[in-house]
């Protein structure tokens, strides 16, 4: 499985924007990316998914880097609310079977 | 009511004690998993499930096994819980496609 990188922490201020940087570069062309959080004493929660182009929903951004060896989660305002560890995880998307793979994800720290 | 729901939500057990948890889902998800969690680390897969009629080992199966009774339901047994099994285990469900699970609050396990 084609492995992610991410900062094992991060803080941000709230209600400032956050990016949250991800690195896979050995990426093939059928991995989609995902991007989950998981809150304090919670499941995982879906963020965001995206392939080639740059994807926005309610939740957050997702930017990818023009060779898809990096990604970013943007943020656009910060709340307290967002204090998680996020996971990047990279699926290929050819194969439905294939599952999501979780790392160690980045802890999140909001400081009001 | 949630989504995925998991019963129960603590559970203390000595071990050899024979232990079943319990996911239902109201999504209609044809897929269902198991995963566990352990403290600081992300989540690995125990067993899934893309039908009634599918069941499927993950990563870490030994020790573990599942029962699909209906769409709805999937069950995750430890024949004879031993102590190192001690951790969070989450259920979840996704679409054929995969790409947006819906992961249930925890059962979070102790097995003395």
């Amino acid at each position: 499985d084609a492995k992610t990188t991410q900062p094992n922490s991060m803080e941000s201020n709230e209600e400032e924007p956050v990016h949250l940087p991800c690195n896979h570069s050995t990426i093939s062309g059928t991995d989609y990316i995902h991007w989950y959080r998981q809150l304090p004493s919670q499941g995982p929660e879906y963020v965001i998914h995206g392939l080639t182009s740059n994807v926005n929903n309610r939740m957050a951004s997702l930017a990818i880097a023009e060779d898809r060896k990096s990604s970013t989660l943007i943020l656009h305002r910060a709340t307290l609310r967002d204090a998680a560890v996020y996971y990047c995880i990279l699926r290929e998307g050819n194969n439905a079977g294939n599952m999501l793979t979780f790392g160690g994800g980045t802890r999140l720290m909001v400081k009001p | 009511d949630a989504d995925v729901t998991q019963t129960p939500r603590n559970r203390i057990t000595k071990t050899g004690k024979r232990i079943m948890l319990e996911c239902s889902q109201t999504k209609g998800h044809d897929r269902m998993y198991w995963y566990r969690q352990d403290p600081g680390l992300g989540l690995r897969l125990i067993y899934y499930s893309f039908d009634v009629k599918d069941i499927n080992k993950g990563e870490i199966s030994d020790g573990y096994s599942v029962s699909r009774q209906a769409q709805a339901k999937f069950s995750l047994s430890l024949e004879s819980a031993i102590p190192n099994q001690t951790a969070l285990y989450f259920c979840a469900t996704s679409d054929w496609g995969g790409h947006g699970y819906t992961f249930g609050s925890g059962t979070r396990l102790t097995v003395v």
